[in-house]
């Protein structure tokens, strides 16, 4: 099946900063999503975005489909966006598949 | 109101019990699906249902005993779990399987004692 892979899987921030999160996958792809999910265990989505670019306020994502990666941005980093970031496809092979990377896990410190 | 709402949210049972757990959508979707995420592990797919059929089961063991009497709800029957069935267990829907847009509920956190 589709392999996933989230680089870094850790990332500790001071407030303020700005990051980068990247997503590899291994196959053409259908579906590409992010998510973040909260302490609590909720996946929120951020980003539907099986290829081209979008913005939502301080975070933005592009997906280059035909290389086969994608990029999280977060711009000004606060607190609140601390957790863990998920990438997941579904792969052209995939059927309905819903494929996750393990995730980075994001810390932004005071 | 969110759009997929999970109950409970925390549930503790012994290896002997039977319980279910509860999902639905007021999105409007015709899939729904149940993932598995258990400590230090990626998300897994357990189940997912088309228009009340299920379309894939991803090996489960049969403990697990999914149920989907219409669109819009979804139901996972416990019974004889272990300890290691301990996890957080996410109930998600979309339009269609393949092309659109997943929502996911807030989870029930299960504890198999």
């Amino acid at each position: 099946g589709i392999q996933v892979e989230q680089s870094p899987p850790d990332l500790i921030l001071q407030e303020g900063a700005n990051s980068t999160l990247r997503c590899n996958f291994s196959d053409s792809v259908n579906n590409l999503q992010w998510f973040h999910q909260n302490p609590w265990g909720q996946l929120i989505n951020l980003f539907y975005i099986p290829s081209g670019t979008k913005q939502n306020g301080r975070l933005s994502a592009t997906t280059v489909a035909t290389e086969r990666y994608s990029l999280l941005y977060i711009s000004s980093s606060q607190t609140t966006d601390s957790g863990v970031y998920f990438c997941a496809v579904v792969g052209e092979t995939s059927g309905s598949r819903l494929t996750f990377g393990e995730g980075t896990q994001l810390t932004v410190n005071p | 109101e969110t759009g997929v709402t999970q109950t409970p949210r925390h549930l503790v049972m012994g290896m002997t019990n039977k319980k279910s757990l509860k999902c639905e959508q007021h999105l409007g979707h015709n899939a729904m699906y149940w993932y598995k995420q258990s400590a230090k592990k990626p998300l897994e797919l357990m189940f997912v249902y088309s228009l009340e059929e299920r379309v894939e089961n991803n090996s489960v063991p049969s403990r697990f005993s999914p149920e989907c009497p219409n669109s819009s709800h979804l139901f996972l029957h416990l019974h004889t779990l272990q300890p290691e069935d301990s996890a957080l267990y996410l109930c998600a829907s979309s339009q269609d399987r393949v092309f659109t847009e997943a929502f996911f509920g807030q989870g029930t956190r299960l504890t198999v004692v």
